[in-house]
């Protein structure tokens, strides 16, 4: 069975930290997989795309890298906010277009 | 203003009813998609559509049913069959090809009366 499991459930930092989350999928036959943000009660937002020949994508202070060979991809948040607080998914597509969602992390920023 | 438009925002079910969720897009998206999404965990898949008049199930389509008579539109209903459906549903959708990004509605809450 393909899952994906993310590392920590919560977590809670304060402003200005560099942080780290993580995405860790047992099936390495990937197409891409997705990092979203979710914020309470409201659908999510897909911060960036990395396709299976890619090793990372940047967007902004946010830098998400991938390595099938062990499973596993990390989404590096610089510089946190507080407007970064909010939970974040990863997302993996396989073998007929389906995703296959971790259970996410949820982030607080402290000010 | 290109988006999915998920209605209502909020639902309430009675013991017994059916209800059905309204899930709209304007994105020309060929692909939809329904998933559930439980408190504290992530999205688990109900059913998708990669074309009008097509859909298959997901993994937890058991209590559910949906069409795809137009491109625009994917509607859930959520029967009486379903005995546990309070839970936020998430429409979404993404063009044809495998590599595009998947773009969600704002979801509706539907909690059992």
């Amino acid at each position: 069975k393909q899952e994906v499991t993310q590392i920590p459930a919560a977590l809670s930092v304060p402003e200005g930290e560099n942080l780290v989350l993580n995405c860790s999928f047992t099936d390495s036959a990937i197409y891409n997989l997705q990092w979203f943000r979710q914020d309470p009660g409201k659908g999510l937002t897909s911060l960036l795309l990395i396709q299976s020949s890619q090793r990372e994508q940047t967007s902004g202070r946010l830098n998400a890298s991938l390595d099938k060979s062990s499973g596993r991809s990390t989404l590096y948040i610089a510089a946190s906010q507080p407007g970064d607080s909010a939970t974040y998914l990863c997302a993996v597509r396989y073998a007929g277009n389906m995703l296959t969602f971790g259970g996410g992390t949820r982030l607080m920023v402290k000010p | 203003d290109g988006g999915i438009t998920q209605s209502p925002k909020y639902l309430f079910r009675k013991e017994g009813q059916n209800v059905t969720l309204s899930c709209e897009q304007n994105l020309n998206h060929d692909a939809m998609y329904w998933y559930r999404q439980d408190p504290g965990q992530g999205l688990r898949l109900i059913y998708y559509s990669q074309i009008v008049n097509d859909f298959q199930k997901g993994d937890i389509a058991e209590g559910y049913s949906v069409s795809r008579e137009k491109k625009e539109s994917f509607p859930l209903t959520v029967t009486s069959a379903q005995k546990n459906p309070t839970a936020f549903y998430l429409c979404a959708s993404r063009t044809g090809a495998a590599n595009e990004k998947l773009f969600f509605g704002s979801g509706t809450q539907l909690s059992v009366l």
